[in-house]
């Protein structure tokens, strides 16, 4: 499957450090998404974007930084992250928001293994 | 607030034998979707229920979601090693796009 695509695949850091993790969509969706998959707690939604607007954001630390430049873009800035926020960060996106009894389907990225040291 | 438990958390099983997971809910779901993820892999949507008493098959994959909408099984006929990974259901509440995940099923197929 290629329709949602991330890089790095991994990535290892140093708690002073900056990167940026990035996701492409190509699938002309309009909503994407950034979630964090540690191995001790279920998957955790961290940002949405609906036409590159930000419409969701979940009591995320202020170390972790979106930007969606376009529809089909997505990054995640990292910045003097902690040894806990080690886990595998996902992408996806979805055609478009919907908010009634159906939900959009969410096609996810490989994802982005994190490491800090 | 809505909450779901995903039972088992793990199962063994001896390929050829069946397995079921199951979601229950202390509310009712506006829909639930269930996604399957393979080791080292990401998560890959498999199905979406909204109807009362729906029930879907997808080859060896059988879906129901409740009459009450409050749960949701999947059942996986004569495992084979390929069904190997964790099944998550998922829901959004009425109104929100937010999907929900449990914390799924992890399926090990002994051959």
């Amino acid at each position: 499957e290629t329709g949602v695509t991330q890089t790095p695949r991994h990535l290892v850091m140093g708690m002073t450090n900056k990167k940026s993790l990035k996701c492409e969509q190509h699938l002309g969706h309009n909503a994407m998404y950034w979630y964090k998959q540690s191995a001790k707690k279920p998957l955790e939604l961290m940002f949405v974007y609906s036409l590159e607007e930000r419409v969701e954001n979940n009591s995320v630390p202020s170390r972790f930084s979106p930007e969606c430049p376009n529809s089909s873009h997505l990054f995640l800035h990292l910045h003097t992250l902690q040894p806990e926020d080690s886990a595998l960060y996902l992408c996806a996106s979805s055609q478009d928001l919907r908010g009634r009894g159906d939900t959009d389907t969410q096609y996810f990225g490989p994802g982005t293994r994190l490491t800090v040291l | 607030g809505q909450q779901v438990m995903q039972i088992p958390q793990y199962q063994h099983v001896q390929e050829g034998e069946d397995f079921t997971t199951y979601c229950n809910s202390s509310t009712t779901l506006s829909n639930i979707q269930w996604y399957k993820q393979r080791p080292g892999g990401h998560p890959v949507f498999l199905i979406q229920l909204v109807k009362s008493g729906e029930v879907k098959k997808q080859k060896r994959l059988t879906f129901q979601f409740g009459e009450a909408k409050k749960n949701s099984s999947l059942h996986i006929t004569a495992t084979q090693t390929t069904d190997v990974g964790t099944y998550f259901c998922t829901y959004s509440g009425a109104g929100s796009y937010q999907l929900t995940f449990g914390k799924g099923t992890k399926l090990s197929v002994i051959p």
